[in-house]
């Protein structure tokens, strides 16, 4: 069964410093997804992707993080200058189309530590 | 705004015993729900969703899930727990639109042998 990639599984990174998560989506989505877990917290919409732009974004995603689709399989999380609240899980998620009301499927997290 | 909540931090049950994860929801249109489940140091997992049609949805693992338009809940069930079923649990809904799930706080679940 395909399933969405997401590398690396755990991040340590310093204050400040940029960091870039990774996900390979299922291969015939189109909607791409990342969330955010701290520790012990709910999970937490930061932003969806479509069509090579931002669809939709919270109020966590400020100008510290991007999105980008740089090639047709990758989509990644870049975080500009990593604040010590920045640690958390972060997910990746993707689905087919938006007229798909099915799940949308959700990579195995990669846990970042900023320190 | 659409929201989800989980009214129960833990549960606790008895292994063999049926177990019930309440969760309740307030949407704008037809609600697109669904549970996730999350073990330790793992990703999340679908177990089930209800877009239309029976009230009654079955998923993975044995669980179903009861939608009640009227009293706007969607309670996991289990008939029979198992101790490895315990894990935290999501409630969530699919915003109208489509592009982004909320999710409840989670409640984590404790099946004791």
């Amino acid at each position: 069964e395909p399933e969405v990639t997401q590398t690396p599984s755990h991040q340590v990174t310093q204050m400040g410093q940029e960091v870039i998560l990774r996900c390979v989506p299922i291969s015939n989505h189109l909607y791409f997804y990342w969330y955010r877990q701290i520790l012990g917290q709910k999970v937490e919409f930061l932003v969806s992707f479509y069509n090579n732009e931002i669809s939709e974004k919270s109020e966590i995603f400020d100008d510290q993080f991007s999105v980008e689709r740089p090639d047709g399989s990758n989509f990644t999380l870049k975080i500009r200058s990593t604040k010590l609240e920045d640690s958390a899980m972060y997910f990746c998620a993707s689905r087919v189309w938006a007229e798909d009301t099915d799940t949308q499927y959700f990579g195995p997290g990669t846990r970042l530590t900023v320190l | 705004a659409q929201s989800v909540a989980q009214p129960e931090d833990q549960v606790n049950v008895a292994e063999g015993n049926p177990l019930t994860v309440k969760c309740t929801y307030s949407v704008s249109g037809n609600p697109y729900l669904f549970w996730y489940v999350q073990y330790p140091n793992r990703g999340l997992q679908f177990l089930l969703k209800y877009i239309t049609g029976d009230n009654l949805v079955k998923g993975s693992y044995g669980f179903e899930a009861e939608f009640n338009k009227s009293q706007t809940s969607f309670h996991l069930k289990k008939p029979s727990a198992l101790v490895s079923d315990s894990a935290l649990y999501f409630c969530a809904v699919l915003n109208t639109g489509g592009f982004k799930t909320i999710f409840g706080a989670g409640t984590r679940l404790f099946v004791k042998a």
